[in-house]
């Protein structure tokens, strides 16, 4: 089965800072999926990537998708209080129905 | 308005008890799952219905049983809970495709708590 590795597990940066958070899974991806869990709330979904060498940014968030489709790495720049939250990273298994399998979440704490 | 809900969003009960988590979505996707994240925050599938039909069934007691009266609500079932069962249980949907890539829009939990 795959399964999704982030690092770090945990950040605390200074606002206004960038930060990266890595997402490596044991097999090839076909479809990588950026989630964010602010406590007491659901997943929102921030960003997909498929294509080898992808990425996407929305507002100050970048994805990329490796060529090797294995890794993926989330990019925030001039970290706000607002992005504070537990990243996720999820894999779509191949040829089955949806089913994502989550990585073990990085906590991103964000100080004044 | 709200895309994916769920009811109740905290849940305390006793061991043994029987206990049902509420589901609805209103975006007219064909496929809705339950995932349940532990208390290291590790988020796993359990189960995923696809117009009303069973799809994914991971290794989950048979105490947990979905039901999914019509494709806009898959409830779930908890019988005789147990004190492992505490969780945050997030229901979530997704748009009809015949492919595995359509994007999952998840619902704000329900936290289980069994004491």
């Amino acid at each position: 089965s795959q399964e999704l590795e982030q690092s770090p597990q945990s950040l605390i940066v200074q606002e206004g800072k960038n930060l990266t958070i890595n997402c490596t899974s044991s097999k090839t991806l076909y479809g990588l999926y950026w989630y964010k869990q602010k406590y007491g709330e659901g997943l929102i979904f921030l960003m997909m990537l498929q294509k080898g060498g992808e990425e996407k940014s929305h507002e100050k968030i970048t994805a990329k998708l490796d060529e090797k489709k294995q890794q993926s790495s989330l990019h925030i720049t001039a970290s706000q209080p607002s992005h504070a939250g537990i990243y996720l990273c999820g894999a779509v298994s191949t040829g089955t129905a949806s089913k994502l399998t989550f990585g073990t979440g990085t906590r991103l704490q964000v100080t004044l | 308005d709200t895309a994916v809900s769920q009811t109740p969003k905290y849940l305390v009960t006793q061991m043994g008890n029987d206990k049902s988590i509420k589901c609805e979505q209103n975006l007219g996707h064909d496929t809705m799952y339950w995932y349940k994240q532990d208390s290291k925050k590790f988020l796993k599938i359990m189960f995923s219905y696809n117009n009303k039909e069973l799809i994914i069934n991971e290794t989950v007691p048979n105490r947990f049983s979905p039901k999914s009266p019509d494709k806009a609500h898959l409830n779930l079932h908890i019988n005789s809970l147990e004190l492992g069962d505490s969780a945050v249980y997030f229901c979530a949907s997704s748009p009809p495709s015949g492919g595995p890539r359509e994007t999952q829009y998840f619902g704000p939990g329900t936290r289980l708590l069994v004491l």
